[in-house]
């Protein structure tokens, strides 16, 4: 497989279930990212992973509970949702440098298809 | 704080006409920008990268400029098809993570 592969592709639960959203990436990169993407409103960014270590977490409620056990795969794990976290979830990878401190975008966002969820 | 804009929010064209969509950031120290293309339900397609330092990509029928000191972008659809009816985001890059910044988007209709 090539690219950034999310897994399932649709998911229904609960605000009792807890449930996980993973993410690989097959092409080298180094950066990946969770976003969510709900109706009328634009992507927005939830969690940074840089070589495995997070760097990036958009006040996002403690619901989500991210994790990247190695550069390739992304968990975005799911207890206690509400039914407005019923959304679009996207992965993203990117390779980037570090220099001098600066992280530098080299080449740009590869993103998988989204898991559709919804919180019943 | 940076901030995207992209207008319009829609756009009906029929077949075969070229089309501007626009894209407008507030803040000009950006890394690159970033088109992609969304179909309805699902994820994103990567269309073009401009790093910083360009001015300007081609990819086929696709042409997208830049221009920090204005803080613009335009992608250039050149003879358009049904087939590229979709919504098209522009993300600036920015920061030290390099996180993406998204407009609301353009949602594009190509009439047979």
């Amino acid at each position: 497989e090539t690219g950034v592969t999310q897994t399932p592709r649709h998911l229904v639960m609960g605000m009792t279930n807890k449930k996980s959203l993973k993410c690989e990436q097959h092409l080298g990169h180094n950066a990946m990212y969770w976003y969510k993407q709900s109706a009328k409103k634009p992507l927005e960014l939830m969690f940074v992973y840089s070589l495995e270590e997070r760097v990036e977490n958009n006040s996002v409620p403690s619901r989500f509970s991210p994790e990247c056990p190695n550069s390739s795969h992304l968990f975005l794990h799911l207890h206690t949702l509400q039914p407005e976290d019923s959304a679009l979830y996207l992965c993203a990878s990117s390779q980037y440098s570090s220099t001098w401190g600066d992280l530098t975008v080299i080449y740009g966002y590869t993103f998988g298809s989204g898991t559709r969820l919804t919180v019943v | 704080k940076q901030e995207v804009t992209q207008i319009p929010a829609a756009l009906s064209v029929p077949e075969g006409e070229n089309l501007v969509l626009n894209c407008s950031f507030t803040d000009s120290a950006i890394y690159n920008l970033q088109w992609f293309r969304q179909d309805p339900g699902k994820g994103l397609t990567s269309l073009l990268l401009i790093q910083s330092s360009q001015r300007e990509q081609t990819s086929g029928r696709l042409n997208a400029s830049l221009d920090k000191s204005s803080g613009r972008s335009t992608l250039y659809i050149a003879a358009s098809q049904p087939g590229d009816s979709a919504t098209y985001l522009c993300a600036i890059i920015s920061g030290n993570t390099g996180k993406l910044i998204f407009g609301q988007g353009t949602t594009l209709q190509v009439k047979p």
